[in-house]
Parts: C-alpha cells; sequence; structure tokens
C-alpha cells in the first residue's frame, strides 16, 4: 500500500520567515495530494491541494510543489504569521476512500 | 462548524463496553470516512463507505464496525475487542469518484478506563 513520510516533525520559524515542509510518497499511482491544517483541539482543514498533472500552485502566501518523478511534494508558506501556527498533514491519495496521510508537522511561528 | 458533525464530543466509558460515536452531514456527499488520531501521529483510516449499504475496511479496522444505512449518517462502533481505543477521532466525508478535500468534523475525544 501506499506509505507518506513527512518531514520534518516539528519546525519553528520566526515571524515573517518562510516555512517548507516536505513529503514522499510511495505508489506512483497516486494522483491527488492535499495538504491540511488543525489548529489544536480543532478539525483539519484543507488549505491548498495539488493534482499530478501539475508541478506547482500558489495561494497567496501558500505553495505547493510536485515531483512526480521523485515521487515527492512540498508546502511552502511566506512570510509566516503567528497564526499559522498549527500542526500540517500532507496526504496522497489514488482515488475518494483511499488516503495516507502523512504523521504531520507541528510549526511554531515565534513573533 | 456545520456540514459535519459528530457527537458527543468528549465520551467517557469503562473498558469492555462496546461504544458509538456519531457522525453526520448534509453535505450529499456519498463518501464517509472515520479516521483515528493519537499524539504525534497523522490519522490512520479505520473504515471508509463510498456509497449507502457498502464500507471498505481501512488500515486499523480490528475492534471498530460501522453501518452506512442512510447516506447522511455513518456511525462507528468501537468494541471491546479493540485493545487500546483511547484516542481522538475524526470522521470526514467527500464526493464520491476521484479523489478530493475530505471534509472533517469538529471530532470525538473517547477515554476509556
Amino acid at each position: 500500500g501506499e506509505n507518506v513520510e513527512q518531514h520534518p516533525s516539528t519546525l519553528s520559524v520566526q515571524e515573517g520567515d518562510s516555512a517548507v515542509i516536505k513529503c514522499t510518497y510511495s505508489d506512483s499511482a497516486s494522483n491527488y495530494f492535499p495538504w491540511y491544517k488543525q489548529e489544536l483541539g480543532k478539525r483539519p482543514q484543507l488549505i491548498i491541494d495539488i493534482r499530478s498533472n501539475v508541478g506547482e500552485k500558489k495561494d497567496q502566501r501558500i505553495a505547493v510543489t510536485l515531483n512526480k518523478t521523485a515521487k515527492h511534494f512540498s508546502l511552502h508558506i511566506t512570510e509566516t504569521q503567528p497564526e499559522d501556527s498549527a500542526v500540517y498533514f500532507c496526504a496522497a491519495s489514488i482515488y475518494a476512500g483511499k488516503s495516507t496521510f502523512g504523521d504531520g508537522t507541528t510549526l511554531t511561528v515565534k513573533p | 462548524d456545520g456540514g459535519i458533525t459528530q457527537s458527543p464530543k468528549y465520551l467517557f466509558r469503562k473498558e469492555g463496553q462496546n461504544v458509538t460515536l456519531s457522525c453526520e452531514q448534509n453535505l450529499n456527499h456519498d463518501a464517509m470516512y472515520w479516521y483515528r488520531q493519537d499524539p504525534g501521529q497523522g490519522l490512520r483510516l479505520i473504515y471508509y463507505s463510498q456509497i449507502v449499504n457498502d464500507f471498505q475496511k481501512g488500515d486499523i479496522a480490528e475492534g471498530y464496525s460501522v453501518s452506512r444505512e442512510k447516506k447522511e449518517s455513518f456511525p462507528l462502533t468501537v468494541t471491546s475487542a479493540q485493545k487500546n481505543p483511547t484516542a481522538f477521532y475524526l470522521c470526514a466525508s467527500s464526493i464520491r469518484g476521484r479523489a478530493d478535500e475530505q471534509y472533517f468534523g469538529p471530532g470525538t475525544r473517547l477515554t476509556v478506563t
């Protein structure tokens, strides 16, 4: 089955700096790669996603890049703010119902 | 916080008792999922259902059971056979077919003593 590895497990940055979180996946059939943000005690919410026919996608301060050949994708957050502090999860999906999640990255943005 | 709801938010049970967690959605989604989340770990899939009256085991189905009698509802029963049931349980839903965004409920924190 699919295996998703996420790094780093914790990340601390200064406000205004950039943060990068990386994920690798094992199944070349995976074609959908979402990123979820989960604040403490709350539900995960989608922040950005990318499909396998696209190499990069950007939404304001957040971007995701995908390298299908190497089977890895990354989340980039620029100009970080304290409210970006949360746990971020990547996932890889082949079809609805079969998503494999990474173990999460705890991002702390210091004011 | 409409769309997908879970109840209760906190649940306490004695060891050896079965307990059922509720999940309801009004998003008209065909697919629904149950995940378990433990500290420092990602979301692990327990069961999923892509259509009414059909469901499949996920990666950690042992000790759990589900039913899908209505499109809107996907209850999860944690049985006494589950060795370590204390965890945060998340329900989610999505459109059927291709992989797409999953909408999560607020979660139920189950504590078994």
